[in-house]
């Protein structure tokens, strides 16, 4: 059972948008910054986006994080086959004084 | 460019001890905390252990505290997992990552199978 709950997939059509949450608690999304992984099949987790909403270089600005309160969002807009992945939000809690993550959210374009 | 590369994964025996590593080049490897995050075959992510640039702090998962150590060589450039009494739940693939709160870079990862 992960800290941090996601919806374990979500589908959408090539061109649509695409919405993937991540619920905390006070201790971690409601204190501290959210960041969002894509890992493709068979490589490594990438980072996507950090601080709740900041795209590193390399980032499409299809991609958008939102924080509010203790939950977390990403954006996924002009989907794209590529884009077909596990989603990961991560972010510190200071009550575990560790790192966690969310379960994973497998993106599917139809 | 930055670079990750873990190394020291395979197959040891249940109660058995294995030592990864992580060769980091490409960026000032004092300025950054490192953290090891596993997965486990078909599962999410998993923070496993995370350590300060000069090593005055650590910290560990549950899940793994008494029987992990991590460590940094600041001289050599290197991170490492020292993991005993090794259990069939600690089989997964262990990533090095650069970071405490976000992770940056991630290596591709070592796998380690823990099986009689």
């Amino acid at each position: 059972q992960s800290v941090l709950t996601q919806p374990p997939s979500v589908s959408a059509a090539p061109g649509q948008k695409v919405t993937i949450s991540c619920s905390g608690s006070s201790s971690n999304i409601g204190s501290n910054h959210v960041s969002w992984y894509q890992q493709i099949a068979g490589t490594a987790p990438k980072l996507l986006i950090s601080d709740n909403s900041q795209r590193p270089s390399g980032t499409p600005d299809r991609f958008s994080g939102s924080k509010s309160g203790t939950s977390a969002t990403l954006g996924i807009t002009g989907l794209q086959t590529g884009d077909e992945a596990d989603y990961y939000c991560g972010v510190w809690d200071d009550s575990l004084s560790t790192g966690v993550f969310g379960g994973g959210t497998r993106l599917t374009v139809l | 460019q930055v670079q990750l590369v873990e190394s020291g994964g395979g197959l040891v025996k249940p109660g058995g001890s294995l030592r990864l590593s992580c060769a980091a080049s490409g960026f000032t490897f004092t300025d950054y905390y490192l953290t090891w995050i596993r997965q486990a075959p078909g599962k999410g992510l998993e923070w496993v252990s995370y350590i300060s640039t000069r090593s005055a702090y650590t910290n560990y998962a549950d899940s793994v505290k008494g029987r992990f150590t991590i460590s940094r060589d600041n001289a050599e450039n290197s991170l490492s997992l020292q993991m005993n009494s090794l259990r069939a739940e600690d089989t997964a693939v262990y990533y090095c990552a650069r970071g405490r709160n976000s992770f940056d870079n991630w290596g591709q990862g070592t796998p380690v199978t823990v099986s009689s």
